[in-house]
């Protein structure tokens, strides 16, 4: 079965530093997608960034970046300059090829200390 | 404009009673879905819709029936409310299953 996982159930960090969180899928094809959302407590699902499997440059939305490793099957967020407003639950998503449907990660709270 | 909207945001209600939750999305999206997440925020996929088809069902309770009476609307109604169906219930819209999905702000289903 194809899965999404997220490994670390927290993560805390300094304002105004870098932090990175960690995901890794599973799958059998060849081209694919890969997203990470942002859940606040406000509960909205926001979509931060996404990866196209061919491409080899790892994709960025300004303070935000991938760090995609495709061998390894895995898909990291790195999350620069952190602000308050990014706390939340940050989740990691692929779709599954034939089965139409985006599977998630369990996913990771971020807190980020004044 | 709301790209994806459903309604009610909260919906509090007794054990054994039958609620509906409406969206619609104005995207022009040919699929749609509906998650549920739990009280550990984990996001599990309920039903996919694709132009007014069902797609998957992924072993949710027949109390649960979605329709879709255009591709622009997935609604969700339940029948017989339990305790463990409180939750998030998301809709979500996308323009092709492989793209990433747009998501409705929740429906906080409590059932006492």
């Amino acid at each position: 079965a194809q899965t999404v996982t997220q490994s670390q159930p927290e993560m805390s960090v300094q304002e105004a530093e870098t932090v990175t969180l960690s995901c890794t899928y599973d799958t059998s094809e060849s081209d694919y997608y890969l997203f990470w959302y942002k859940q606040p407590p406000s509960r909205q699902m926001i979509l931060v960034i996404r990866q196209e499997a061919y491409k080899q440059q790892n994709a960025t939305e300004n303070r935000f970046s991938v760090n995609f490793q495709k061998a390894a099957k895995s898909f990291s967020l790195k999350i620069s300059d952190s602000q308050l407003g990014d706390a939340a639950m940050y989740f990691c998503a692929s779709p599954i090829q034939g089965a139409q449907k985006l599977v998630f990660g369990q996913g990771t709270r971020l807190t980020i200390n004044p | 404009d709301t790209a994806v909207s459903q309604t009610p945001k909260y919906l509090v209600t007794q054990m054994g009673n039958d609620k509906s939750i409406k969206c619609e999305q104005n995207l022009g999206h040919d699929t749609m879905y509906w998650y549920k997440q739990d009280s550990k925020k984990f996001l599990k996929i309920m039903f996919s819709y694709n132009n007014k088809e069902l797609i998957i069902n992924e072993t949710v309770p027949n109390r649960f029936s979605p329709k879709s009476p255009d591709k622009a609307h997935l609604n969700l109604h339940i029948n017989s409310l339990e305790l463990g169906d409180s939750a998030v219930y998301f809709c979500a819209s996308s323009p092709r299953w492989v793209t990433e999905a747009f998501f409705g702000q929740g429906t906080r289903l409590t059932v006492v």
